[in-house]
This record gives structure tokens, sequence and C-alpha cells, in this order.
């Protein structure tokens, strides 16, 4: 039984493009959640979707977007990235009637943006 | 909103010793879940214990056990007959609970790099 699956592991980028982090929820789960964790701090959460859409956005900008599909993976795109976006982000996913007690966490995307 | 303070940047501790990580919270809310993860340098987190705030019991897995204080709004975590593997950073974190939904929002504290003697 596969996990929380993402990808890429690694990924550069320059200031001011635009990039597309994907997550896989563990098999069952239908509820994603997305954190980014900058170097030596606890992860921040970003949002969480469920049934394809925002289901609760923590404090980050417009330019930090996302998406669920049908199959209940999900994409984070980042727009106009900045230096201080250089992070690793978290993907967690559990089943709704479970509840977000049982989240898992997948081994994130370790974003550098030069 | 809720706030998570790890008071304690790095600790150690010697092989088959006992250590105790501390965590401190605050929130306004009664309902709410306590969590103790541990993140190697794969990077995953991994869940290490689970505490309802309803329950009074302290939670217990394996060689690891909370010592949850409500009142104190405290929520430490002890590793017993600690082994090479503990070696991580340990995060202490809160979810809330609001007409029984939390949405995945979980704070967490800053963490705690604990680091395991042979």
């Amino acid at each position: 039984d596969a996990g929380v699956t993402q990808s890429p592991t690694h990924l550069i980028k320059t200031r001011g493009q635009q990039v597309t982090l994907r997550c896989s929820p563990k098999s069952g789960h239908d509820t994603v959640s997305w954190y980014q964790q900058a170097l030596g701090q606890g992860p921040q959460f970003i949002f969480q979707y469920y049934e394809e859409e925002e289901r609760q956005r923590g404090n980050f900008p417009d330019r930090f977007s996302g998406h669920q599909f049908p199959n209940y993976s999900s994409e984070l795109n980042v727009n106009a990235l900045l230096l201080g976006d250089s992070a690793l982000y978290l993907c967690a996913s559990t089943f709704s009637l479970l509840g977000d007690e049982k989240l898992f966490f997948g081994s994130g995307t370790q974003l550098s943006v030069l | 909103a809720q706030t998570v303070t790890q008071s304690q940047p790095e600790m150690s501790v010697q092989e088959a010793e006992t250590v105790t990580l501390s965590c401190t919270y605050d929130t306004s809310e009664s309902d709410y879940y306590l969590f103790w993860y541990k993140q190697p340098p794969s990077r995953q987190m991994i869940l290490v214990i689970r505490q309802e705030a309803y329950k009074q019991q302290n939670a217990t897995e394996n060689r690891f056990s909370v010592n949850f204080q409500k009142a104190a709004k405290s929520f430490s975590l002890k590793i017993s007959d600690s082994q090479l593997g503990d070696a991580a950073m340990y995060f202490c974190a809160i979810l809330m609970v609001a007409g029984g939904t939390s949405y995945g929002k979980l704070t967490f504290g800053q963490g705690t790099i604990l680091t395991v003697h042979p």
C-alpha cells in the first residue's frame, strides 16, 4: 500500500517563475493538505482540499493556489516565485470520515528559488 | 489563534537513557488534539504519539509517553530506552476541532533536534 507520494523530490527555479508540485494521497484517502517548511522551522499550513475544493486556507498570498482532481490527487502552484519561497513543501492526506487527527505525510518537495 | 512553543532547540541523550522534550501551547478552545511528530533526515513527518484534549489519561506508545497538563497547557514527550534511530527533529503540534471538523490545520512548534550518543 503506497503512502503519500510527492513529485518531484527536488526542484530549482529562478525568481519570477512559476512552479507546480504534485501529491498523490495514501490509498483510501480523499483529503489533501499542503504545508510549507522553511529551513530550521516547523511546517506552516497553506491550505486543504476536499471534494475538489479549497476548504481552508492559511496565511499565504494568492500566489499560492491549488487544485484537487477527481482521483483525489492534488497540485500546489506558486506563481511569481520569490527567494523566500525556498522551502520544503509537504503534502499530507487523510480520509475525511476519520478526521484530520490521522494525517499521513509525504517526504516533501524541496524547492530552491535562485 | 493558537501557538506552540518548544523552548529546547537541541537536546542530547545517551543510548538506553531517558530524555524529555518540552512543549507548551496556547489556545482558547477546549476541543483539540496534540501531537508529537518525528522528522528524520529523510524529511518525512512521522507521527510519534497523539493525545486527545478531552482525555485525562496520558497517551503511551511503546517507549514514548507524554505528560499532558491541560491546565498548564503543557505537553512533554518522554522517550525511554533511547535508541540511535530516535535521533531526529521532533515537532510538537496542535490541531483544533470546531463543530467536529478540523480542516487539517496543524500548528507546529519550532522543533527540537535530538541527538543520541552511543
